[in-house]
C-alpha cells in the first residue's frame, strides 16, 4: 500500500543552519504530499503542502518541492531559528485519509 | 472560536476498565479522525467520518469503537482498556476532505 519514509531523528543543528529533513513516497498515482508540525506539547499542524508533480509548497521559510522522478518531498530552510525546533511529519493523501510517517524530530540550539 | 477540543487531557485506567474520549469541534467541519501516537511509530488512524450519522475504520480499529451522533462530535470508546493501549491520542477534523487537518492539543492515556 501507499507509505510514507522519513529520515529518522533527531536531527540537531545550530541556529542559521540549513535545514533539510528527506522525505520519501512510495503511492500508485501522484498522491498531494504534504508536511505537518508538532510543536511541544502541541497537536499537529499544516505546514505546507502539495498537489501535483513540480510544484513547491511553502510557508514560514520552509519549502518543499514535489518530485515525481524521485518520488521525494524533502523540506528545507535556508536559516532555522530556535522557535523552529519541533517534531515534523510528512504525509499523502490516500483517497479520504491522509498516510504519516513516523516524524522527523528538529533541535535548534542558540 | 475554541478549534478543536479533546476531553479529559490526561486519564490512568486499570487494565479492563471502560472509558469514551470526547473531541468537539467548532468549525462546521464535515470530517472527523481518531490517531494514536506513539513513540517510533508516528500517528496512526483509529477510525474516522465523513459526516454526521458516519464512521469508518482506519488503520488501527481493533478494540476501539466511535460513535458521530451530532456532527461537532467525536466519540472515542474502549470497552476494555488493555496496556498496549497507552498512547497519546489526538482528534482532528476537516472541512470536506482529509488534507488540511485541525488538531486537538491531544489526550494522554496510561493503562496499569
Amino acid at each position: 500500500g501507499d507509505s510514507v519514509t522519513q529520515m529518522e531523528g533527531p536531527v540537531t543543528l545550530s541556529e542559521e543552519a540549513f535545514l533539510t529533513i528527506n522525505c520519501t513516497y512510495t503511492a500508485t498515482g501522484y498522491p498531494s504530499l504534504f508536511w505537518y508540525v508538532q510543536y511541544p506539547g502541541e497537536g499537529l499542524q499544516l505546514l505546507l503542502k502539495a498537489t501535483k508533480a513540480d510544484d513547491k509548497g511553502s510557508n514560514k521559510g520552509f519549502e518543499a518541492t514535489y518530485r515525481k522522478e524521485t518520488t521525494s518531498f524533502h523540506l528545507e530552510k535556508g536559516s532555522v531559528q530556535v522557535s523552529d525546533s519541533a517534531v515534523y511529519f510528512c504525509a499523502l493523501r490516500w483517497t479520504d485519509k491522509l498516510i504519516f510517517g513516523t516524524g522527523t524530530r528538529l533541535q535548534v540550539f542558540p | 472560536n475554541a478549534g478543536v477540543t479533546q476531553t479529559p487531557k490526561f486519564r490512568v485506567l486499570k487494565t479492563g476498565q471502560s472509558m469514551t474520549l470526547l473531541c468537539a469541534q467548532d468549525m462546521n467541519h464535515e470530517y472527523m479522525y481518531w490517531y494514536r501516537q506513539d513513540p517510533g511509530m508516528g500517528l496512526r488512524l483509529i477510525h474516522y467520518s465523513v459526516g454526521e450519522g458516519t464512521t469508518a475504520k482506519g488503520e488501527v480499529p481493533d478494540g476501539y469503537n466511535v460513535s458521530r451522533l451530532k456532527k461537532q462530535n467525536f466519540l472515542l470508546g474502549l470497552e476494555s482498556a488493555a496496556p498496549s493501549q497507552t498512547s497519546v491520542y489526538f482528534c482532528a477534523s476537516s472541512v470536506s476532505g482529509p488534507e488540511t487537518q485541525y488538531f486537538g492539543p491531544g489526550t494522554r492515556l496510561l493503562v496499569l
